[in-house]
């Protein structure tokens, strides 16, 4: 298996533009989370997908961010408009079974994002 | 929630020697530690774990020790390699829970 894909790799846009971020998970995994990575706060939880279902987004910062998991394989990360404070690396990752010590979470190569 | 502490956040050591990053965390009823490797661009990718019913687990050159009545848990990687630089990551979460708390992050260069 190819591992989880990100795309893209490096955006950079200006304040107020929209950015879309996706993901592919590796096949048969049945959970995917979105991360978001700075030096100030580390590795965050931004959304959990379960079969495709958003089951927590407590750690979407606003409304400005959106997620979908249309498929199995595949999501999107939404920010509409883009602030320069949502630079960061962000991160997609997948795992098979429904708690952290059931399956091994993979990590994608990540999206880093900087809005200028 | 969980909060998970994770010193130190840099350490420099010589090739061949040992190199140990503590994590403590603060739900006791947190059973489940993970440690995370990640390169220069890369995704953190899982280097060991451990259960709560487990005291110590090594893999070849590292190794993972967890006091549960302390609520800390290390982990050691024995003769250094220069591969072995980059960030790593403790991590806690509960049984049947799907979140992960994740430590601030340990950079850590190996000098030849």
């Amino acid at each position: 298996d190819a591992g989880v894909i990100q795309s893209p790799r490096h955006e950079v846009t200006e304040m107020g533009q929209e950015v879309t971020l996706r993901c592919k998970p590796i096949s048969g995994h049945n959970s995917l989370f979105w991360y978001r990575q700075t030096m100030m706060r580390g590795l965050e939880l931004l959304i959990y997908f379960n079969n495709n279902v958003p089951i927590d987004d407590s750690g979407m910062p606003e409304d400005r961010f959106s997620a979908k998991m249309p498929n199995a394989s595949f999501s999107t990360l939404k920010i509409q408009p883009s602030e320069p404070r949502d630079s960061a690396v962000y991160f997609c990752a997948s795992s098979y079974g429904l708690a952290a010590n059931t399956g091994e979470l993979f990590f994608g190569e990540g999206s880093r994002l900087t809005v200028l | 929630g969980e909060n998970v502490e994770q010193h130190p956040s840099t350490l420099s050591v010589q090739e061949g020697d040992s190199a140990v990053i503590k994590c403590t965390y603060s739900d006791s009823a947190s059973n489940y530690f993970p440690w995370y490797k990640q390169e220069l661009g890369k995704g953190p990718q899982l280097i060991i774990d451990i259960r709560s019913n487990v005291g110590e687990k090594k893999d070849q050159r590292i190794a993972v020790t967890l006091n549960k009545t302390a609520k800390h848990f290390s982990l050691h990687i024995t003769e250094t390699q220069p591969e072995d630089s980059a960030v790593y990551f403790c991590a806690a979460s509960r049984d049947n829970d799907y979140k992960l708390s994740f430590g601030a992050g340990t950079t850590v260069t190996v000098r030849a």
